[in-house]
């Protein structure tokens, strides 16, 4: 079985400051890791991917997430936000061998000027 | 290349009525999955289509079913609509030859039951 969890439904952060989603996941073997970006009415867009390497994975849009194989986390984070990035963010989890990701609930980010 | 293509994307029904929702895949893509959005349940999987094959189902009633074409195009079905059923309905399509392949999202069909 593999799960996602994302534990803060909201994230409120400054423009100009430094960001980080939260996400924890749950599966057997090595993991493949994604982050989605969500826009009102849109679908969803991919971010960034971990698969095997550097710990650090670099994304589009300034993005950032760091693979932590001991505390079994892959938080996004971006140094400085921007108005712009306020949008629902999904943290989502594959294991070789499955082709189906499972999602996590997505965090609400809120940038404020 | 161009990207995933859902129609229609906004959609009116009423109780009892049935829906087909198609997407079109990005080109070369053989796999194309469907999503069920909603503020309450966030995204939740349907089923995944590879080749023409169902290959993946999630947990949702027989009312809803899909079918994927020789050119990769889906289509899911909506039987006996339910107010519950109002959601966003995301496809997904990837090419899946390898472990670390990606899906790439449409724009989703909102479904308002009324």
């Amino acid at each position: 079985a593999q799960s996602v969890a994302q534990p803060e439904d909201q994230v409120n952060v400054a423009e100009g400051n430094p960001l980080t989603v939260k996400c924890t996941y749950s599966v057997s073997g090595n993991p493949y890791l994604f982050w989605y970006v969500q826009y009102p009415n849109r679908g969803l867009q991919f971010l960034l991917k971990y698969i095997t390497g550097d710990n650090l994975v670099k994304g589009s849009y300034g993005f950032e997430a760091e693979f932590n194989k001991s505390q079994t986390s892959f938080h996004l984070k971006k140094p400085s936000a921007l108005v712009s990035d306020s949008a629902l963010y999904f943290c989502a989890v594959r294991k070789g061998g499955s082709y189906i990701p499972t999602f996590g609930r997505g965090t609400s980010l809120i940038v404020h000027p | 290349k161009a990207g995933v293509t859902q129609t229609p994307r906004y959609l009116i029904k009423t109780r009892g009525q049935q829906v087909t929702l198609s997407c079109s895949p990005i080109s070369g893509h053989r796999s194309v999955s469907w999503y069920q959005q909603t503020p309450g349940q966030g995204l939740q999987f349907l089923f995944e289509y590879f080749s023409e094959t169902q290959r993946n189902k999630g947990n949702f009633p027989g009312r809803f079913s899909g079918r994927q074409f020789s050119n990769s195009r889906s289509e899911m079905n909506v039987s006996t609509l339910e107010l519950g059923d109002s959601a966003l309905y995301l496809c997904a399509s990837s090419d899946l030859t390898g472990p670390n392949t990606e899906a790439f999202f449409g724009q989703g069909t909102r479904l308002t039951v009324v």
